[in-house]
């Protein structure tokens, strides 16, 4: 039980260029986030989904999309990379809506 | 709307003493509260929840939190701080999404620094 993984680990991206961030759960968890840290600001909420095929946005998702073909894995998509993108990207996931979420190891990613 | 403001950016104790984080919330409705943790370059840690049961809760590696609705606030405490326990702590309140999803709305953070 691997818990929530994300891949890459870290990323160097040019501006303009594009990449998809994975996040996988194998923990059979119907909600998964992702979130942004930057200094200072604690975690925000890119977007987020209540189930296979069911995504929304959360507090900062311009920039950004997102994908849930099948229930174990959130893609996060960045179409035309910023320097404003720089970042350590979260991923979580939880069984319920009530229940506490997971996190995964993180993805430092930046964008020149 | 749901929000928590933690009054400290940072926090700097001494190896054996008590330790207060403090964090205080705001929410139109009873809350779930939490505290995480991140050690440095590693992912969160949940250190405790809140849930409307018990007003003061329990959580790992010493750490407690009380709930105080009268005041608005969800300090953490530990009685003796110790060395491993340097790190960034965030407090958290839930906000209930449109499709039923609990949002987490985190606070800015306190960096925690233990001095031998």
């Amino acid at each position: 039980n691997a818990g929530v993984t994300q891949t890459p680990k870290f990323r160097v991206l040019k501006t303009g260029q594009s990449m998809t961030l994975l996040c996988a759960q194998d923990m059979n968890h119907e909600y998964m986030y992702w979130y942004r840290q930057d200094p200072g600001m604690g975690l925000r909420l890119i977007h987020y989904s209540v189930g296979e095929g069911t995504t929304a946005k959360g507090e900062v998702p311009d920039g950004y999309n997102v994908s849930r073909l099948k229930k174990q894995n959130f893609l996060l998509g960045l179409e035309s990379a910023a320097p404003s993108q720089t970042s350590v990207y979260f991923c979580a996931s939880t069984r319920t809506s009530q229940e506490t979420q997971y996190f995964g190891p993180g993805t430092r990613l930046l964008v020149l | 709307a749901q929000s928590v403001t933690q009054l400290d950016s940072h926090v700097s104790v001494s190896e054996g003493t008590p330790v207060l984080l403090r964090c205080n919330y705001s929410s139109s409705y009873s809350p779930s509260l939490f505290w995480y943790v991140q050690h440095p370059n590693k992912g969160l840690q949940l250190l405790l929840k809140y849930t409307s049961a018990a007003t003061l809760v329990k959580g790992i590696n010493g750490f407690e939190a009380e709930f105080k609705k009268s005041e608005t606030s969800f300090h953490l405490t530990k009685p003796s701080a110790h060395m491993s326990d340097a790190a960034e702590y965030f407090c958290v309140v839930t906000r209930l999404s449109l499709l039923g999803a609990q949002k987490l709305v985190f606070g800015q953070g306190t960096r925690l620094t233990i001095n031998p």
